[in-house]
């Protein structure tokens, strides 16, 4: 029974399309994140909220906009996709922002062509 | 940047056997964690340490932040444990980014 849902599980988009990752965590935590694995790489921090606020970015492109409408959720809009954006998406939360365990979603693979 | 460095990058163990599984961190770490990734790509938690050593069944990690250092040894090992291990450390400036490892593939070998 998975706590963090992130949907889609596949995804496959057209060079400057723009995308929607969905992700909503049922773990009642407070602080939530996205990270991403490209081929062969370990997995990078992209952004971290907490109580729905930004608390770092580490990602250098204005494309990667997440979006928290609701404290459990946090999407990812990525706009004028490249294919280097393909990866797989991974979001995650913790109870707080420091120092607490952080869980995984399954993941998002997304292929840019 | 701050780095996570593991070894070994792959490991086989024959069954009933153990090992031990290492990163260092070329700064101080406030907590590290240990994952396993299995064969469907899920990040299964397996430890969370802010210090000293944790022990669950098979597996026992220890955290030495001051040396900069972790590991998750396994011993008697089963079939089910093969997988991709990383481990993710916390730095002490930058609440809640994880930085991981390359990760270690282990193979378990009836």
């Amino acid at each position: 029974d998975p706590k963090i849902i992130q949907k889609p599980k596949y995804l496959v988009a057209v060079t400057g399309s723009e995308k929607i990752l969905i992700c909503e965590q049922y773990l009642g935590h407070n602080a939530m994140y996205w990270y991403r694995q490209s081929a062969k790489k370990p997995l990078e921090f992209m952004f971290s909220y907490s109580y729905q606020k930004l608390m770092d970015n580490q990602t250098a492109s204005s494309r990667f906009q997440p979006q928290s409408s609701k404290k459990n959720h946090l999407d990812l809009q990525i706009t004028a996709l490249k294919p280097d954006d393909s990866a797989t998406y991974f979001c995650a939360s913790s109870q707080n922002g420091a120092s607490t365990e952080v869980f995984f979603g399954k993941g998002t693979r997304l292929t840019v062509v | 940047g701050d780095q996570v460095e593991q070894s070994p990058s792959a490991l086989s163990l024959h069954e009933g056997t153990g090992s031990a599984l290492r990163c260092n961190f070329t700064t101080t770490m406030r907590a590290v964690q240990w994952f396993r990734k299995n064969s469907r790509g899920s990040l299964i938690n397996l430890f969370y340490l802010a210090s000293g050593t944790k022990e669950n069944g098979r597996l026992k990690s220890a955290f030495d932040s001051k040396e900069r250092y972790s590991t998750l040894h396994i011993r008697d090992a089963q079939l089910e444990d093969s997988g991709t291990y990383f481990c993710a450390a916390e730095a002490g400036y930058n609440q809640g980014k994880l930085i991981f490892g390359q990760g270690t593939k282990l193979s378990i070998k009836p």
